[in-house]
């Protein structure tokens, strides 16, 4: 399995401001994916993350107010913009393992909005 | 697109005993279709899967059935224990194309002591 590391874990953030959430996977990769989990609920997608060019985003998400970048084979940022308390959720990182062809997850960032 | 309902969405069961969470899915070309479970605070773990061209799986006290004809699939506990409870998400997706995971809205499952 491949292992996830993501940054930072948790953050409390004020309104209006901007914060990046780091990925980075112990192996090259050919799909990673960011998912949004807000309290209580279940993961939605937000994005595919495409690496070396923009990112495909899902119904309801947009590039404005979640800019992704994928350098390379191994990492990506996700960038949650002018935040709101409506954004205090759980992101996470996903990456299909080539080896196993298996979905797993990063340990997520909790993210808390005031 | 995909679209992916789960039941119950709570279960309350004696440890011992066995539980039972159900799935439908939508699109009749998914071919793979995972279970997590997500204690609090912590984040989905991969538990068991199954693929398409399997009807039953299993692992120790844990088996995932599939019946492709009906789109539904369905995980199994048996022999519950506390360290059980938790959120358990079953998911479905298009393998080799997308790969992108859609999630049913979750089962809180609590075993009791």
């Amino acid at each position: 399995s491949a292992v996830i590391s993501q940054k930072p874990s948790r953050d409390i953030c004020q309104r209006g401001t901007s914060l990046t959430i780091q990925c980075q996977v112990d192996s090259q990769v050919t799909m990673m994916f960011w998912y949004r989990q807000q309290p209580g609920q279940s993961l939605t997608l937000i994005a595919t993350a495409n690496q070396g060019s923009e990112a495909t985003y899902e119904s309801g998400f947009v590039i404005d107010k979640f800019p992704i970048s994928r350098p390379n084979l191994t990492f990506s940022t996700l960038t949650v913009s002018n935040m709101s308390p409506e954004d205090s959720s759980i992101y996470l990182c996903s990456v299909e393992a080539n080896s196993g062809n298996t979905i797993y997850f990063g340990e997520g960032s909790w993210l808390t909005v005031v | 697109g995909e679209n992916v309902e789960q039941h119950p969405s709570t279960l309350s069961v004696q440890e011992g005993d066995s539980a039972v969470i159900k799935c439908t899915y939508s699109d009749s070309a998914s071919n793979y279709f995972p279970w997590y479970k997500q204690e609090l605070g912590k984040r989905p773990q991969l538990i068991i899967d199954i693929r398409s061209n399997v009807g039953e799986k299993k692992d120790q006290r844990i088996a995932v059935t599939l019946n492709k004809t009906a789109k539904h699939f369905s995980l199994h506990i048996t022999e519950t224990q506390p360290e059980d409870s938790a959120v358990y998400f079953c998911a479905a997706v298009l393998m080799d194309s997308s790969y992108k995971l859609i999630f049913g809205s979750g089962t809180r499952l609590l075993v009791r002591p």
